[in-house]
């Protein structure tokens, strides 16, 4: 069974600085797709990155990056420059369909 | 705007009462998927359908059920609710051409009494 722990319930960051959610997940698959979704209080869910397995290169979308380990099952999301609009739910998914973590609450402080 | 649309958006209903939920996604996505989100959890995968056809099945109750049509809309019944049901219902496509990347809807909201 695939699986995908997200340990941190909830993070807070000033706003410009750095900050970096963790995942771990396991599959038994060799191809395989991981994801970070962002729930903002309006309940939407969003795509932040996607990375393809197979890729060694870590995934990066203007202020959103990752650090895929793929030996070590982890992908941890990196945001730079934190902005008070990134104060969302944000959710670690492994493949299709999506297997989802709990979940990380981050709160961007000013 | 994902392009996946969602009705309705919220729903009040009583216990032991039965309800739709109603789904159209993205324009050509032919995969649906259907996920409940309680409060402050996760997304629990409930099933997905291909091309009108069951291709997964996660957490689902025997209470509830769901289909694709030949138009591809989809719709999931919920039965015999009770206070536990709930949630937020998403449901989101993707297309043939995708690597695994799910576009939602803005989630249908039940609450049962």
């Amino acid at each position: 069974a695939q699986t995908v722990t997200q340990s941190q319930p909830e993070m807070s960051v000033q706003e410009a600085e750095t900050v970096t959610l963790s995942c771990t997940y396991d599959t038994s698959e060799n191809n395989y797709y991981l994801f970070w979704y962002k729930q903002p209080p309006s309940r939407q869910m969003i795509l932040v990155i996607r990375q393809e397995a197979y890729k060694q290169q870590n995934a990066t979308e203007n202020r959103f990056s990752v650090n895929f380990q793929k030996a070590a099952k982890s992908f941890s999301l990196k945001i730079s420059d934190s902005q008070l609009g990134d104060t969302a739910m944000y959710f670690c998914a492994l493949n299709t369909p999506l297997v989802f973590g709990k979940g990380t609450r981050l709160s961007v402080i000013a | 705007d994902s392009g996946v649309t969602q009705t309705p958006k919220h729903l009040i209903t009583a216990t032991g009462q039965r309800v739709t939920l109603r789904c159209s996604p993205r324009s050509g996505d032919l995969s649906v998927y259907w996920y409940q989100q309680s409060l402050d959890q996760g997304l629990q995968f409930l099933i997905q359908y291909y091309n009108g056809e069951e291709r997964a099945k996660g957490n689902i109750l025997e209470r509830f059920s769901a289909q694709q049509f030949p138009d591809l809309h989809s719709e999931l019944n919920l039965s015999s609710l009770e206070l536990g049901d709930s949630a937020l219902y998403f449901c989101a496509s993707s297309g043939l051409g995708g690597i695994g990347e799910l576009f939602f809807g803005e989630g249908s909201r039940l609450t049962v009494l």
